[in-house]
């Protein structure tokens, strides 16, 4: 079946560090992946997104590499500031027959201190 | 609308009452999905509509769980005699095409005590 993993938080940086979120997936076929990202009182907004092997979704400074041969999709920035904290989510989405929806990784939460 | 509305945001039920989810989508979206998303979990998927037809209810959890849309834009989702396990956020997405990229309202929190 189809399924994210990603690690587990919190995860808490200074102003200015390096961030790295890993995204492990599991699906049959040739899925899109997606990050996800839900700042605090908001609903979850699209972030970036590859469709397909070798493709870099970038937004905000935030990139993702979709790497077939390792089945991941992290998510990196060079630089984070104290607005980038919020809860970001790994999914994919399969679509099939009569399947096609997002499938969630549990969520990684950032925190950045000034 | 200039987003995806839900309503109410926030609703506490006794154990055994029904409730009832409101959920507007971008106008024009074709595409309804219907996410659950327990606390400190990923949103896991209910049901998905295509215009005004269900399509796949494939992820509701009983059949407590029941999704309607039937003139194809507004949707609700009702649960029946609800349990302490149905706390949780409801999320609604819209889309103007199953695969493309999915606009999330904020939720309705429900708590059931």
């Amino acid at each position: 079946g189809n399924s994210v993993t990603q690690m587990e938080g919190p995860v808490t940086l200074s102003e200015e560090a390096f961030l790295t979120i890993n995204c492990t997936y599991t699906a049959t076929g040739y899925p899109s992946l997606f990050w996800y990202v839900q700042y605090p009182g908001e609903g979850l907004q699209l972030l970036l997104k590859a469709t397909k092997a070798d493709d870099k979704g970038s937004n905000k400074g935030f990139e993702a590499t979709y790497r077939k041969e390792t089945t991941s999709f992290h998510l990196e920035k060079g630089s984070v500031q104290v607005s980038d904290s919020a809860v970001y989510f790994c999914a994919l989405f399969n679509y099939g027959g009569s399947q096609g929806n997002l499938i969630f990784g549990k969520g990684t939460k950032l925190s950045v201190k000034p | 609308g200039a987003g995806v509305s839900q309503s109410p945001r926030y609703k506490v039920a006794k154990r055994g009452q029904d409730v009832a989810l409101r959920c507007d989508p971008i106008s024009g979206h074709v595409s309804l999905f219907w996410y659950q998303q327990a606390l400190g979990q990923g949103p896991e998927f209910l049901t998905y509509f295509q215009n005004e037809a269900q399509l796949d209810k494939s992820g509701l959890p009983s059949d407590r769980f029941f999704a309607e849309r039937p003139e194809g834009s507004v949707s609700t989702l009702k649960i029946q005699r609800t349990q302490q396990e149905d706390s949780a956020v409801y999320l609604c997405a819209s889309s103007r095409d199953r695969a493309d990229e999915a606009f999330f309202g904020q939720g309705t929190r429900l708590t059931v005590v």
